[in-house]
Formats: C-alpha cells, sequence, structure tokens
C-alpha cells in the first residue's frame, strides 16, 4: 500500500485557519486521497476525499498538488472541537475500503 | 449518525478465554471490517467482510476469527485471547453505492489479563 507522511503534532489558535500537510511520493493513479479525524475517545469520522482536483464541503477543503504527490488539508476557522488527530490515507479506488492509518497529526487547538 | 452499535463496549478478560465481540448496523451496508488501535498508533485492519458469508483477511488478522451471518451483524471472536490482544476494538461500515466514506462505531475497549 502506498504510504504517507505527516507531522506527528501541530498547534494553532481558535478561529485562524490550520494546514494540514501530507506527503505521498509514492501514490499511485487510481489511488483516492482521504481524510479522517479522530476526536479523543471516540471513532475516526470521514473529513475529506478527492482524486486529482481541490474539494471543498462543509467540514474542511482538501488541496491536491498538481503532480498528486502531496495534499493539504485545510480548516478554514478551527475551534476547540477541532482539536483532535488527523489521519491522511490512500484508498485504491476499487472494492472494498481496506484503509491504511498512519500515526496521523495530533492537532491541538488554543482558545 | 450511522446506525453503528459495538457490544460490549468494555470487557475484561483472562489469558486463555474465547471472546467475541459484535457489530450490528442498521444501514444495510455491504461493506464492514473490524480494526483495532493500540496506545500512539492508528488503526489497523483485522478483516472486513464484503457480503453475507464473504470475509477476508485484514494486516493483522492472526488469532482473529470473524462471521457474518446475516448483513446487520459481524462478529469478531479471540478463539484464545492473549495479553497482546488488549486494544480498542472499532467496527466500521461503507456502501458499494459509495466507496467514498466509512462509517465507525463508537469502539469497544478490551482488556485481556
Amino acid at each position: 500500500d502506498a504510504k504517507t507522511t505527516q507531522p506527528n503534532s501541530m498547534e494553532s489558535n481558535e478561529e485562524e485557519p490550520v494546514h494540514l500537510p501530507c506527503n505521498h511520493s509514492t501514490i499511485s493513479g487510481t489511488d483516492y486521497i482521504h481524510w479522517y479525524r479522530q476526536l479523543p475517545s471516540q471513532g475516526p469520522e470521514y473529513v475529506i476525499h478527492g482524486l486529482t482536483s481541490n474539494v471543498n464541503n462543509r467540514m474542511a477543503s482538501l488541496a491536491i498538488a498538481e503532480d498528486r504527490k502531496s495534499s493539504t488539508l485545510i480548516l478554514h476557522r478551527a475551534t476547540l472541537r477541532d482539536a483532535a488527530v488527523y489521519y491522511c490515507i490512500l484508498r485504491d479506488g476499487q472494492g472494498a475500503q481496506k484503509l491504511v492509518f498512519g500515526q496521523g497529526t495530533r492537532l491541538t487547538i488554543n482558545p | 449518525d450511522a446506525g453503528i452499535t459495538q457490544s460490549p463496549r468494555h470487557k475484561v478478560t483472562e489469558t486463555g478465554t474465547p471472546v467475541t465481540l459484535r457489530c450490528h448496523q442498521t444501514e444495510n451496508h455491504r461493506y464492514m471490517y473490524w480494526y483495532r488501535q493500540d496506545p500512539g498508533h492508528g488503526l489497523r485492519l483485522i478483516h472486513y467482510s464484503y457480503g453475507v458469508k464473504d470475509t477476508d483477511k485484514g494486516e493483522v488478522s492472526d488469532g482473529y476469527s470473524v462471521s457474518r451471518s446475516k448483513t446487520e451483524d459481524f462478529l469478531l471472536t479471540l478463539e484464545s485471547a492473549t495479553s497482546s490482544q488488549t486494544s480498542v476494538y472499532f467496527c466500521a461500515i461503507s456502501d458499494q453505492r459509495d466507496y467514498n466514506e466509512q462509517f465507525f462505531g463508537p469502539g469497544t475497549r478490551l482488556t485481556v489479563l
């Protein structure tokens, strides 16, 4: 499975934008880029996904590099509830979703 | 929230005893998954199912078996629990019509003494 690399931790302030980077230099043409987050004592929850183009939804935006070797999850205005571990995952676009989680980035939001 | 429940939510057992964890869904989704999460680590896939009676192994399947006799239930069994299987276990589901989102249950904390 293609691997992703993320910083272990990041810190930001409430109501400021947050940019969470992810490197995936061995991504294949059929791999989707997924982001999940895990709040304390909960199961992971889906945030956003993309293939080639930038994507926006109510939770976040995903910016994908032109060569697809990296991506950035953007939280436009962080709140305290966004404090979580964020996972960048590559998923083969066929069949069952056998997600491979790395260690993720632990995001701390300061009030 | 997706209708996924896990039972029990907490369990303490002794080495060598059999343990079965249950995942129940009300979404009629085709795919179901079992993951484990150890402290400081991301989730690792144990087994998954792509339909009734259709299952396959994930990356850490040794010591675990699964069964799916009906769409809504996916059982994870530890035939003879070991201390290395102390972990938090998460069930997840996804729909064949939308491969893009996987929904996770609340987790089961299992302690093997």
